[in-house]
């Protein structure tokens, strides 16, 4: 089943204790990215990737880290967790740049205390 | 710079009621992409459909229909006879072609069907 997976689904952390959320798909697509949720603001995107090895920031990076060594993976990085880190994080993925469909992991609830 | 507004935070409306959701968006790109999800009370996003800036047809998908006009940079969605199974919280997304390979989205509009 053509599918992106995100792990954990639930995480409760706290300030400072460094943390990864992982993604995955298994499509071959190229574009991966990064969103938070947050209530009256929507999705903003963090990071995204057009490919291996190739990164770039959203619109709201700050305090966040990618990596992109393999095309399937794509582990969204908080070094120091912070309490305005909490939020509901989801990965996506499109075969293409340019304004392909994305379609979406089932998110990840994070909690900083 | 690009952005996505979706004026109507919240929606109500009795079931069977037609109810359209507006979404307007800016952009000096002249190749883009519009999108909409739906996010249902589960959590998921849903890809309901995507629009190109040369695509200005209307479409329509069984009770769901979208009316793109560029000349007032909107692409708002339409469902008609609406059910409680339509209650959710609606987005409303931009993507350009070839230049920042970003997605905007709106903040969303939430839907509520009573019975």
């Amino acid at each position: 089943e053509a599918q992106v997976t995100q792990n954990p689904r639930y995480l409760i952390t706290v300030t400072g204790k460094k943390l990864t959320v992982t993604c995955s798909q298994n499509m071959n697509h190229e574009y991966m990215s990064w969103y938070r949720q947050d209530p009256g603001l929507g999705l903003r995107q963090i990071y995204y990737s057009m490919n291996v090895e190739v990164t770039d920031k959203g619109d709201v990076p700050e305090g966040y880290k990618v990596s992109r060594k393999e095309k399937r993976n794509f582990p969204l990085i908080l070094e120091s967790p912070s309490p305005n880190q909490t939020s509901l994080y989801f990965c996506a993925s499109s075969p293409g740049t340019g304004g392909d469909t994305q379609y979406f992991g089932p998110g990840t609830r994070l909690t900083v205390l | 710079a690009q952005k996505v507004t979706q004026a109507q935070t919240e929606i109500s409306v009795v079931e069977k009621e037609d109810v359209t959701l507006d979404c307007v968006y800016e952009t000096r790109d002249t190749t883009y992409y519009l999108f909409w999800y739906k996010q249902p009370p589960s959590g998921e996003l849903v890809f309901l459909i995507r629009r190109n800036s040369f695509d200005e047809q209307n479409e329509i998908s069984g009770r769901y229909s979208w009316n793109f006009q560029k000349s007032t940079s909107s692409f708002n969605f339409t469902i008609t006879a609406s059910q409680v199974v339509d209650s959710a919280v609606y987005f409303c997304a931009l993507s350009d072609a070839y230049v920042t390979y970003k997605y905007i989205f709106g903040t969303g509009t939430r839907l509520k069907v009573l019975a």
